[in-house]
């Protein structure tokens, strides 16, 4: 069964440093999102991205994100000078079409800011 | 997107039936009610969705309302694997998700 992969499954970094995570979505699906849970707290929303475009952004997703979508296969987040409240875990997820209900999500990357 | 209510927690015996209630009394008529659980340590994985008519496939059965103010997800025999939070979260014009927090389900075997 087709999924959406993540990496790296963790990674721990300095405060003020530029983190990349990386999603590699469903091959034929053109929706892709990202969505954060810092420790037990809610699922929350960051940012979704079609034709290579974003298409919708919450507020936590501030000039210190961004997004790409570098070739075909991978989609990826950046943040830019990471603070401690990044700390989270982040899921890449990824939708067929827009009339499709089903959003598939990867396994996650666990981000520790130090 | 309008808000739902799911009590925070649940039991259920293994094998059998466990019936989840999610209420969502400002649904709009374009809103489609989609349900997702959360593993321990992993991410969410759809469930099932729908609009009006019950819905039935391979991992359980949403049962909607007439008036579509509540739904009832319907997991025929609950596994331990089943543990999870369940969300359910109504999705209208928007693309994206809006997750709650969802109802904590514990099966005891």
């Amino acid at each position: 069964e087709p999924e959406v992969t993540q990496t790296p499954s963790h990674q721990v970094t300095q405060m003020g440093q530029e983190v990349i995570l990386r999603c590699v979505p469903i091959s034929n699906h053109l929706y892709f999102y990202w969505y954060r849970q810092i420790l037990g707290q809610k699922v929350e929303f960051l940012v979704s991205f079609y034709n290579n475009e974003i298409s919708e952004k919450s507020e936590i997703f501030d000039d210190q994100f961004s997004v790409e979508r570098p070739d075909g296969s991978n989609f990826t987040l950046k943040i830019r000078s990471t603070k401690l409240e990044d700390s989270a875990m982040y899921f890449c997820a990824s939708k067929r079409g827009d009339n499709t209900g089903e959003l598939f999500f990867g396994e996650g990357s666990r981000l520790t800011v130090l | 997107d309008a808000k739902t209510t799911q009590p925070n927690s649940m039991e259920s015996n293994e094998e059998e039936p466990v019936h989840l209630p999610c209420n969502h009394s400002t649904i709009s008529g374009t809103d489609y009610i989609h349900w997702y659980r959360q593993l321990p340590s992993q991410g969410p994985e759809y469930v099932i969705h729908g609009l009006t008519s019950n819905v039935n496939n391979r991992m359980a059965s949403l049962a909607i309302a007439e008036d579509r103010k509540s739904s009832t997800l319907i997991l025929h025999r609950a596994t331990l694997r089943d543990a999870a939070v369940y969300y359910c979260i109504l999705r209208g014009s928007a693309r994206q998700l809006t997750f709650g927090s969802g109802t904590q389900l514990t099966v005891l075997p």
